[in-house]
């Protein structure tokens, strides 16, 4: 059914600027984890993973942070691009070879 | 190439119809998916296929079947179509469940009417 009570959280930041989109994740077990961008109209978009034995992992332009203590991941941008402009997803494995589980999204918005 | 391929990318159909979204990968993943989006972009998975075994979310009604003819494909069929099921579905596929990362399709936006 609809995810009744939950809204999309949008996060709004200049071009130029770095971005930092957060999600807690609910399980413990979990020991992978992966950043997606969904642009309008399209699929979810792999970006960047990371697994339980790391804390930090760095991309092209992206860093994703593990706090395994507090449950929390984190995708960081660098010098935003309009291109940038997505739903943004993490998700969780709830343990090895178990199905991922999506959090409810970020919307980030690049200004000119 | 299109890895994650699926039809149609629209549907609209009226209550009470049977319709099926087919999906078609060319990567040769082990692995296959159905996730439901709903409008406020909450994505939840539907099932996954691996290897002829299914595992279902139980929260979905059995009015959604997936069918499998091959690794590469997996179809869903959905009985008795009701308003709430209008979502946009998307298929993924991965190479092993849960260990590496899903690559989506573009989705199949439905509309019941």
């Amino acid at each position: 059914g609809e995810s009744v009570g939950l809204h999309l959280p949008t996060l709004s930041v200049q071009e130029g600027d770095n971005s930092i989109i957060n999600c807690a994740y609910s399980n413990s077990a979990s020991d992978y984890f992966i950043w997606y961008k969904q642009e309008s109209g399209k699929g979810p978009q792999f970006i960047i993973d990371i697994r339980s034995n790391m804390d930090k992992r760095q991309g092209q332009r992206v860093t994703v942070l593990l706090n395994k203590t507090v449950k929390h991941l984190s995708l960081q941008i660098a010098a935003t691009q309009p291109g940038d402009s997505a739903v943004y997803f993490c998700a969780e494995n709830g343990g090895y070879g178990q199905n991922f589980v999506f959090g409810p999204g970020t919307r980030l918005s690049v200004l000119p | 190439d299109t890895a994650v391929s699926q039809t149609p990318k629209y549907l609209v159909t009226q209550m009470g119809n049977d319709k099926s979204i087919k999906c078609e990968q060319n990567l040769g993943h082990d692995t296959m998916y159905w996730y439901k989006q709903d409008s406020k972009k909450f994505l939840k998975i539907m099932f996954s296929y691996n290897n002829k075994e299914l595992i279902i979310n139980e929260t979905v009604p059995n009015r959604f079947s997936p069918k499998s003819p091959d690794k590469a494909h997996l179809n869903l069929h959905i009985n008795s179509l009701e308003l709430g099921d209008s979502a946009v579905y998307f298929c993924a596929s991965s190479q092993a469940q849960g260990v590496t990362e899903a690559f989506f399709g573009q989705g199949t936006r439905l509309t019941v009417v």
